[in-house]
Order: C-alpha cells, then sequence, then structure tokens
C-alpha cells in the first residue's frame, strides 16, 4: 500500500506564480513529515519539517507546508517561483516510532520554471 | 560539524563485475545510517539501514547486500552487478539519540551497469 502518494509527477509554472505541490500520507500514528528538494545530481537538502506543534511550517528558500490532519496532506507551497527552485521535491512521512527512524518517500515531483 | 562522503561519485560496472559503494560519516557517533536507491521516475527505495556497528536490516530482497564495519562506516557491495542495480545511490544518517526522524544526505553515487 502507498504511504506517500505526490500528486503529479511533474508541475510547470511560470516565474513569479504560485507552487503548489501536493503530498498526502497514510500512517498509523502521529506522522512526522518532510519536504526534501534535489537538484539534479545530487543527495537531498531539507527544506522543511513538522514533527509536533504549529500546522503551518516555514522552511528555506520561501516555502511552507501546512499540516492538516483531517486530509491527511502536508502540501507544500510557494507565493512565486523563481527560476532557482527548478528541481525535483520529495515528500516523506516518519510510519512507526522505532529506533530506525525509517522514512517513507514519495515518487517525487519535477518543478519546471518557465521565463 | 557533521560531513557525509560517498565514493566514487560516478560509476560504469559490467554486468556481473562487483560492486563496493562506500559512505563515511564525519563529526558524529554511533548514527543510523541508511542506503537508499533512486531509478528514474521511482522516488526513493530504502535497501539498508543499521542502527550500530554489525548491524544491518535489509527492507527488499534483492541482489545488493551492506555492512558496517566501522562506526560511521557503511558499505554498499554487489557480487555480481544485474542491469536492474542501475541507478543513483545515496546514503544518509541521523545523530544518535535525535528522535526527529530528519535525515541528512550524501552527495550519491551515480552507478551505470552496462
Amino acid at each position: 500500500a502507498q504511504s506517500v502518494t505526490q500528486l503529479g509527477s511533474h508541475v510547470s509554472v511560470s516565474e513569479g506564480a504560485l507552487v503548489l505541490l501536493r503530498c498526502n500520507y497514510s500512517s498509523s500514528v502521529p506522522p512526522y513529515l518532510f519536504w526534501y528538494v534535489q537538484y539534479p545530481n545530487q543527495g537531498l537538502q531539507l527544506l522543511l519539517k513538522y514533527t509536533t506543534g504549529a500546522t503551518l511550517v516555514k522552511g528555506i528558500n520561501g516555502f511552507e507546508a501546512e499540516f492538516k490532519k483531517s486530509e491527511t496532506s502536508f502540501h507544500l507551497t510557494k507565493p512565486s517561483a523563481h527560476m532557482s527552485d527548478a528541481a525535483e521535491y520529495f515528500c516523506a512521512v516518519s510510519l512507526t516510532r522505532s529506533n530506525d527512524y525509517k522514512l517513507s518517500f514519495g515518487a517525487g515531483t519535477t518543478v519546471t520554471v518557465r521565463a | 560539524s557533521q560531513t557525509i562522503h560517498q565514493w566514487p561519485a560516478t560509476l560504469v560496472q559490467p554486468v556481473g563485475s562487483p560492486l563496493s559503494l562506500e559512505c563515511t560519516v564525519e563529526g558524529t557517533s554511533n548514527p543510523n545510517l541508511y542506503w537508499y536507491r533512486q531509478a528514474a521516475g521511482r522516488g526513493l527505495q530504502l535497501l539498508f539501514y543499521s542502527v550500530g556497528i554489525g548491524q544491518i536490516s535489509s527492507e527488499v530482497p534483492q541482489n545488493l547486500s551492506a555492512s558496517r564495519p566501522q562506526d560511521r562506516q557503511f558499505i554498499l557491495s554487489s557480487k555480481k552487478l544485474l542491469l536492474s542495480d542501475s541507478g543513483f545511490y545515496l546514503c544518509a544518517w541521523i545523530p544518535y539519540g535525535v528522535a526527529s526522524y530528519e535525515q541528512y544526505f550524501g552527495p550519491g553515487t551515480r552507478l551505470t551497469v552496462t
């Protein structure tokens, strides 16, 4: 069963437009949620995370995400896209509470930014 | 400061040849370590993880194996590579005793099996 679903494998936006990347999850425990960004041929870099507390979390590069428990969602947004935002984005969820601290990753969404 | 290294950065190997990829973390002790494979359009697949020296857990049956001979060293190996082993291999770590689940990733190794 899919634990993390990212809707849309590719998203194309104009420079200056809103970026919206969707992530839905299923978890039997209160989840920890993450968004990572990957530039070509590089490792993953953390954009932001939700563990507890405020459900609207702000990250680097102007991104933010909101945890909505009722919708089991953690969508990523940025009000105004920049050319440098072109990359692949991954949503990740912790599915258990154990000392392995494993994450389950979505399939990723590739963002292209049009000038 | 803590850093993670992976080598080699790129590798081209023929089918049937052996493989050894290395991951080393500096500036920390007893980290949790992870090996992922990233294939085009398929996201990240967790291959192995380790919570301590000599402790390896496998997530999927496959042609690969992992070892942790030292506290901060994690090695991914194969005796005979298959075409399907091609991909981008990422190593990640979590500091010991930090229950935030935030994983830190290395720069990756691009493996092409020909």
